[in-house]
């Protein structure tokens, strides 16, 4: 099976603007996670997605947002960027298994907000 | 809250040896699992190892295995025969069961991660 894929990879935001990153998650994988991920922060939660429903939510402000599609993909939306919204976003795909859950990681989309 | 602890920021290990990266957490829950994560350089996150809490085995995956203390709520992974593409952060990760938290609780909980460099 393929892998999660993000995109883009790379991004370069100014201050203010908004950004809309896109996840597809593993072929059969229906829960979508986003995290953030900073060198002083570490890896934070942002939220999950299942069936298209927000499941479950990080501490995050509301200007982070996110959905996900009937075909399990999903996008994560930063309005008015902050310079400290600078980070690696990452996001996680996982099947349940005889009631165990695994996340696979996709590479990342690393955005820059200047 | 649950909290998830790795007091090494930065580790080093000769080709071929041993190292051992430690992890701690705080919870108040009985079901859970743990894991271990690798992300190299290319920063693509990779599963290492799961651990499930109510398995007093500890989980092994070839050159990787951990020492599951619930009692201590310890956590380490062993890594034998270390090879130079094991360099890479390491995170350790805890998730509560059941799977759906309220809002503001966290699933999945972090490690700050340790730097581990093999040394040819």
């Amino acid at each position: 099976k393929a892998g999660v894929t993000q995109t883009p990879r790379y991004l370069i935001k100014t201050r203010g603007q908004q950004v809309t990153l896109s996840c597809s998650p593993i072929s059969g994988h229906r829960s979508v996670s986003w995290y953030q991920q900073t060198p002083g922060q570490g890896l934070q939660f942002l939220f999950e997605y299942f069936s298209e429903t927000q499941r479950n939510k990080g501490n995050f402000p509301g200007r982070f947002s996110g959905r996900q599609f009937s075909n399990s993909r999903s996008e994560m939306n930063v309005s008015t960027l902050e310079l400290g919204d600078s980070a690696l976003y990452l996001c996680a795909s996982s099947e349940r298994l005889a009631g165990q859950e695994t996340q696979y990681f996709g590479p990342g989309t690393r955005l820059l907000v200047l | 809250a649950q909290t998830v602890t790795q007091s090494q920021p930065e580790m080093s290990v000769q080709e071929a040896e041993t190292v051992t990266l430690s992890c701690t957490y705080d919870t108040s829950e009985n079901n859970y699992y743990l894991f271990w994560y690798k992300q190299p350089p290319s920063r693509q996150m990779i599963l290492v190892i799961r651990q499930e809490a109510y398995k007093q085995q500890n989980a092994t995956e070839n050159r990787f295995s951990v020492n599951f203390q619930k009692a201590a709520k310890s956590f380490s992974l062993k890594i034998s025969d270390s090879q130079l593409g094991d360099t890479a952060m390491y995170f350790c990760a805890f998730m509560k069961r059941p799977f759906i938290t309220t809002s503001g609780t966290y699933k999945y909980i972090f490690g700050t991660g340790t730097r581990l460099k093999v040394l040819a």
